[in-house]
């Protein structure tokens, strides 16, 4: 499979605990996002890495949550202490550059429930 | 605000029928411009790019109006395995090439 990989698929987490979410980009893209979506709602962009350095952070990006990409392929996303507001679909997509138009594939994304 | 608004949803149509999603977006230096299909509790997927001159592929056509910073996305003969949700992206500008989404316009099309 060449597709973007996220794991795990579903989470269910107790409140106050950390959870670590790992993506694969597609090999050869230099892109790696993070992205969250809750139900009803379009996904909201969270960070972007190029190779290894993270580019930019949103403002929805706690200071729980931290992404690194160490080796510019594998990304891994950490949320300390979760809350019950950080149940949400955990995008990953990996693009070749900025080219949008046909470069950027999202994962199956990770299903996490804070309970 | 948000940066890209579409229309509240759900559409429910019948098969066959043509169906219509408007979206705007607030960043005039916004670059490109794209339709993502998203199925039930799956990813989002490029379902076609969004060109000024219009494009079309199969049933479905997009516009852009750069200028009142408008989208469209026209579905025509509408079939079962078209319903999903419709998701309006724009990127480009100052947006560091990442992906910004409006919340989705659901579409149920029924027998």
């Amino acid at each position: 499979d060449t597709g973007v990989s996220q794991d795990p698929r579903h989470k269910i987490t107790k409140r106050g605990q950390n959870v670590t979410f790992r993506c694969d980009p597609i090999s050869e893209h230099n892109r790696l996002y993070w992205y969250r979506q809750t139900l009803g709602q379009g996904p909201e962009f969270l960070t972007y890495f190029q190779n290894e350095a993270q580019l930019e952070k949103s403002r929805l990006l706690s200071d729980r949550f931290s992404a690194e990409r160490p080796k510019g392929s594998f990304s891994t996303l950490e949320i300390q202490r979760t809350e019950q507001g950080d149940s949400a679909m955990y995008l990953c997509a990996s693009s070749l550059g900025d080219r949008p138009n046909y470069g950027y594939t999202f994962g199956s994304g990770t299903r996490l429930t804070v309970v | 605000r948000k940066e890209v608004e579409q229309d509240p949803g759900p559409f429910n149509v019948p098969e066959g029928a043509t169906v219509a999603f408007n979206c705007t977006y607030s960043n005039s230096a916004s670059q490109s411009f794209f339709w993502y299909r998203q199925d039930c509790r799956k990813e989002p997927k490029l379902l076609m790019s969004v060109y000024s001159s219009g494009n079309e592929d199969g049933r479905f056509t997009a516009q852009l109006n750069r200028a009142s910073q408008y989208i469209s996305l026209l579905i025509r003969d509408s079939k079962l395995s078209d319903s999903a949700t419709y998701l309006c992206v724009v990127t480009g500008g100052n947006q560091g090439g990442k992906l910004i989404f409006g919340q989705g316009t659901e579409l149920s099309v029924k027998p």
